[in-house]
């Protein structure tokens, strides 16, 4: 199975503040994925993050907002801008697949618990 | 877009006891992953469907792939404390690119001892 590490685990932040998260994977893929998952809901995609292109946003986020650099084929970072209350969540990223493969598996960070007061 | 309904979203029962739970679409998937997350942890995934009737176990886990595409079941046997968590069904979104994951609302289970 990947080894997925994200950091920091949980952080309570202020508002008006920013918070960067980061995640390293254990193989190189060309998809990172970063998720937000809002107490009690299910997962949401907030942006596709491809090795040397700009970040892919869903509907309803925006890049001035959660800011996301791709530097190379095994780490990533998404920030959370000017937080407010409504941002606490868990983010989680998500590996794509590796190039030697054909399957599906797709493996989760074990998540950043963010709390905005 | 495509969407995944869950059922139930939430179940109480007894140690021991067997689990069912489904996930179905309006449209058709091509594969089927089915995910458990732990309190403060990230999903975990537990099975991956690939072929239409496919069943597969892991464990005390089997899940199914519909002969139609458009559901998936999950059952849990002899249930224990540890089962305990929110289970996912999730496909790949063809509509928006083949790595991008659709998840269902979830079941949360609970289990008394």
């Amino acid at each position: 199975s990947a080894v997925i590490s994200q950091k920091p685990s949980r952080d309570i932040c202020q508002r008006g503040t920013s918070l960067t998260i980061q995640c390293q994977v254990d193989s190189q893929v060309t998809m990172m994925f970063w998720y937000r998952q809002q107490p009690g809901q299910s997962l949401t995609l907030i942006a596709t993050a491809n090795q040397g292109s700009e970040a892919t946003y869903e509907s309803g986020f925006v890049i001035d907002k959660f800011p996301i650099s791709r530097p190379n084929l095994t780490f990533s970072t998404l920030t959370v801008s000017n937080m407010s209350p409504e941002d606490s969540s868990i983010y989680l990223c998500r590996r794509g697949r590796t190039g030697a493969t054909c399957s599906y598996e797709q493996y989760f960070g074990p998540g950043t618990r963010l709390t905005v007061t | 877009g495509q969407q995944l309904n869950q059922s139930p979203q939430s179940m109480f029962i007894q140690e021991g006891e067997d689990v069912s739970m489904n996930c179905t679409s309006s449209s058709i998937f091509n594969t089927w992953l089915w995910y458990k997350q732990d309190p403060g942890e990230g999903p975990v995934l537990l099975i991956a469907l690939y072929k239409a009737g496919e069943l597969t176990s892991n464990g005390r886990l089997t899940a199914q792939f519909g002969i139609t595409r458009k559901d998936s079941f999950l059952n849990i046997s002899a249930s224990i404390p540890s089962d305990v968590g929110i289970y996912f069904c999730a496909g790949p979104s063809f509509i928006q690119g083949a790595q991008k994951l659709v998840f269902g609302q979830g079941t949360r289970l609970t289990i008394n001892p």
